[in-house]
């Protein structure tokens, strides 16, 4: 079975760091992009970027670039979104989801259960 | 680049068919048929229901459609029933390796 499974909901207060993570298994991980999307509560989704793990190409959006950081491991079939130094408004339900093919154009076709990430004092 | 808008609501009756509009420029839906719809159900993960404008994966009912005219996109139910209650949303290549979602439109079943 194809499928992302993430790492669990994080609580955290602001100022600290986080990488969540994002296992792919089934496919050939390295074939195909892993973007991340945010969606904050009530709201919704963001397109913040996206991987390729076969060579780490990276993109992302312009309102993300500088803020967070896209990585892969493929060595372990794995995605990453890592923050230095988190904000409040960074409060939000994160997803991975993967491409369904290796043009980044495709559509989204399989996605991750989701990561909430909270920050608060 | 900024988001894609759709509106913020639609609704119709069990049976009837509801249009959600999806609008952006001539540098992301006007441009590419790489537009796609997803479908998310409250505390779910979106799900594609067409992607390149027009195409259904596989096991998605033939009562949804995509089509597209100069920067709009749109997305018809036909046929509504109540598992189509959900939020919908479009999203769009904008090129340079960029993609761009909408604002989501929240479709109720009356």
């Amino acid at each position: 079975e194809v499928q992302l499974v993430q790492s669990g909901a994080e609580v955290k207060k602001p100022g600290e760091s986080l990488k969540i993570s994002c296992k792919g298994s089934g496919y050939i991980f390295t074939s195909y992009w892993i973007g991340w999307v945010r969606q904050m509560p009530g709201k919704g989704l963001e397109w913040m970027g996206i991987i390729y793990p076969g060579d780490s190409d990276t993109r992302y959006s312009p309102s993300f670039q500088g803020q967070v950081t896209i990585s892969a491991d493929k060595s372990v079939n794995t995605a990453y979104l890592q923050w230095r130094s988190l904000k409040a408004s960074d409060t939000a339900m994160y997803y991975c989801a993967r491409t369904s093919g290796s043009g980044i154009h495709h559509p989204f076709d399989i996605w991750g259960q989701g990561t909430m990430v909270t920050v608060s004092s | 680049q900024s988001a894609l808008t759709q509106p913020p609501s639609a609704s119709g009756s069990p049976g009837q068919s509801v249009t959600i509009s999806c609008t952006g420029t001539s540098s992301d839906v006007g441009v590419y048929n790489y537009v796609s719809w997803y479908q998310q159900h409250p505390g779910k993960a979106p799900k594609v229901m067409i992607y390149e404008v027009s195409k259904r994966p596989s096991g998605v009912p033939d009562r949804f459609s995509g089509s597209k005219s100069g920067n709009t996109a749109s997305l018809t139910v036909s046929g509504l029933q109540a598992e189509d209650e959900a939020d919908y949303y479009c999203s769009s290549y904008a090129g340079s390796k960029n993609l761009v979602f909408g604002t989501g439109t929240k479709v109720t079943v009356l």
